[in-house]
């Protein structure tokens, strides 16, 4: 069965701290992995990684695949109080005649000043 | 076959037209999504809608509307307010929340 595990679940941190959020994954036939920003309502697209070792970066949060592994890690930086979210990495994997997507269960993220 | 179609396959457009995607389910799935792909970037979301008679905007919803009235269908109309609307739209439905969702085959739409 194809599954993403993110851990950890909750995490609290200071207002500056540096923060590594995990996701691994269980999938046949893996075409992407993506991570999203959820804050009130829909996710907001963060990155999409399909390369082994290749970092993605958009200021302070980074990003970085390893197929070999099975993991992802979502990286962030001098965190500011914005940066509570929660924050889901999803799978995209290619069935038989269809593509779907596997949303992990989320990190939920609190920075507190 | 259970599953979720779309369609057309590929559709073009004049500039200021407004044009309407299809997607239809037969999974007896409450929630349905529409998403945008361009090149190099992962799945920027549209519109989703959690049950019918109900739908929120996503990421990138200007220019866009939909509606939901039966379970199975989420029409999509881009319209003349897109600023760059030629792309990859591709269509998702889940049982539920954000859990699992299978995706229609895409429409690529190319306005010239």
């Amino acid at each position: 069965e194809d599954k993403v595990v993110q851990s950890p679940l909750s995490l609290v941190v200071h207002e500056g701290d540096t923060v590594t959020l995990n996701c691994s994954y269980e999938v046949t036939n893996f075409r992407s992995l993506l991570w999203y920003k959820q804050e009130k309502k829909a996710p907001t697209f963060l990155f999409m990684l399909t390369s082994s070792g290749i970092e993605k970066k958009s200021g302070r949060l980074s990003s970085i695949l390893d197929k070999k592994e099975l993991f992802s890690i979502l990286n962030i930086t001098a965190t500011q109080t914005g940066d509570s979210a929660i924050y889901l990495c999803a799978v995209e994997a290619r069935e038989t005649s269809y593509d779907k997507v596997i949303f992990g269960p989320g990190t939920s993220l609190s920075v507190i000043p | 076959d259970g599953g979720i179609t779309q369609s057309p396959k590929y559709l073009f457009r004049k500039e200021g037209q407004n044009v309407t995607l299809s997607c239809e389910q037969n999974l007896n799935h409450d929630a349905m999504y529409w998403y945008r792909q361009d090149p190099g970037q992962g799945l920027r979301l549209i519109y989703y809608s959690q049950i019918v008679n109900d739908f929120q905007k996503g990421d990138i919803a200007e220019g866009y509307s939909v509606s939901r009235e039966k379970k199975e269908s989420f029409p999509l109309t881009v319209t003349s307010a897109q600023k760059n609307p030629t792309a990859f739209y591709l269509c998702a439905s889940s049982i539920d929340g954000w859990n699992e969702q299978f995706f229609g085959p895409g429409t690529r739409l190319t306005v010239l």
